[in-house]
């Protein structure tokens, strides 16, 4: 069955430094990838999607996200945090040959200090 | 350009009641998709409407159903409401036709079954 994990529920950063988070998923077929993310009382923003071609996608403030086929990951990475960035992110996976369904994971807290 | 709007904003309903929640896509859009978001945990896939007909449906009970508007609004409806039904439920839009894959997510109606 298709899934996606995210192992961390929190990850602490220090403002100015890279960030990463862990995106990994189980699927039969081929994968669109979505990272997006969520302020208190807001709904879900879309930061990125990896559908096809480069495995490097490049995104919204700043974000940029790999995907790697063989270990099954799509982490979502920032070269320079901002205490801005602090918010609830969630990767989402869709199945290309299924509708819009998305299925998310159980999301990542970004705590970045200043 | 209006984003997707929801209403309301919150909710507080009692155990057995029924309720209507309302969405109205980004403009362009056709499809619409209604989520479950529980405390602590990633959306869940509730169902997606197209063309006024429910095109795909998640792992939840016939109480949870909904319909499409021929402006391509949407309205999701909860029978015989239970305590586990309190949630964030989140609407999401998108294009069939603009080959995109990009959901686009209102702000959510927060939902308090008592």
């Amino acid at each position: 069955a298709q899934s996606v994990a995210q192992p961390e529920d929190q990850v602490n950063v220090a403002e100015g430094n890279p960030l990463t988070v862990k995106c990994t998923y189980s699927v039969s077929g081929n994968p669109y990838l979505f990272w997006y993310v969520q302020y208190p009382n807001r709904g879900l923003q879309f930061l990125l999607k990896y559908i096809t071609g480069d495995n490097l996608v490049k995104g919204s403030y700043g974000f940029e996200a790999e995907f790697n086929k063989s270990q099954t990951s799509f982490h979502l990475k920032k070269p320079s945090a901002l205490v801005s960035d602090s918010a609830l992110y969630f990767c989402a996976l869709r199945l290309s040959y299924n509708t819009d369904k998305l299925i998310f994971g159980t999301g990542t807290r970004l705590q970045v200090f200043p | 350009d209006a984003g997707v709007t929801q209403s309301p904003t919150h909710l507080i309903k009692t155990r057995g009641q029924q309720v209507t929640l309302r969405c109205s896509p980004k403009s362009g859009h056709d499809t619409v998709s209604w989520y479950q978001q529980a405390l602590g945990q990633g959306p869940q896939f509730i169902f997606q409407y197209y063309e006024e007909e429910e095109r795909q449906r998640g792992n939840f009970p016939d109480r949870f159903s909904g319909h499409q508007f021929p402006n391509y609004s949407s309205e999701l409806n909860v029978n015989a409401l239970l305590l586990g039904d309190s949630a964030l439920y989140l609407c999401a839009s998108s294009s069939l036709r603009d080959g995109s894959y990009e959901q686009y997510f209102g702000p959510g109606t927060r939902l308090t079954v008592t």
